[in-house]
């Protein structure tokens, strides 16, 4: 079954120190890959996203992200992270296959990054 | 201003209580999921519609039911709550099925 994993369910980190989530999927054909952030109490706002072209996607509040096909990764990457990204991160993938023709996104199971002063 | 809402925000429930979570979108979008958020397992996707009376279940569909009778509202109903439907549930919508566009949640306690 087509599925994400997000290595790390938990991130500690002081401000200033550089992030990266990890991301994995498993379908090996074409495929949409986004990543989410859930401020606490909030809703799900996308971060950014990859349909094609360059692999290094840069998205919203400094962070980019890097499609390696071959390694079926999505990494998610800030240079130095804020107190005000404590949040929740979650990957996600959008694939034909996923669902006979409708796009639905499956979710990684999220990481939780809380960013000490 | 472009949104997806919920109503209610919180509910506390009882077992076996009908209720409904009601999804309205003022984007025009054709595809409305909803979705169930649990710790350690993400968001799975309960049902989808894809265009007025055009729904389809998702991943974990039983005890749910929705309709899609507008194409701005999609109101996830359970007929008979469970003290394992209490979640967090987001309403989604898309343009294209791909970028989705999530309301603000809906926590329900299921006692």
């Amino acid at each position: 079954a087509q599925s994400v994993s997000q290595h790390n369910h938990h991130v500690i980190l002081s401000e200033a120190a550089s992030l990266e989530l990890g991301c994995n999927y498993s379908y090996g054909g074409t495929v949409n890959l986004f990543w989410y952030v859930q401020y606490p109490g909030q809703h799900l706002q996308l971060l950014l996203k990859y349909f094609s072209g360059d692999p290094l996607v840069k998205g919203i509040k400094g962070f980019e992200a890097e499609f390696i096909k071959s390694k079926f990764s999505f990494n998610l990457r800030k240079p130095s992270v804020q107190w005000s990204d404590t949040a929740e991160y979650f990957c996600a993938a959008s694939a034909p296959m996923f669902s006979g023709g409708y796009n639905k996104l499956i979710f990684g199971a999220g990481t939780r990054l809380a960013v000490h002063p | 201003e472009a949104q997806v809402t919920q109503n209610p925000r919180y509910l506390i429930t009882v077992t076996g209580k009908k209720l409904t979570v009601t999804c309205s979108q003022n984007m025009n979008h054709e595809y409305m999921s909803w979705y169930r958020q649990d710790p350690g397992l993400g968001l799975r996707q309960i049902y989808y519609s894809m265009n007025v009376e055009v729904t389809d279940k998702g991943d974990v569909p039983e005890g749910y039911k929705v309709s899609r009778k507008e194409k701005r509202n999609f109101p996830l109903i359970l007929e008979s709550p469970s003290p394992n439907q209490t979640s967090l549930y987001f309403c989604a919508s898309s343009l294209s099925g791909y970028e989705q566009f999530f309301g603000p949640g809906t926590r329900l306690t299921v006692l």
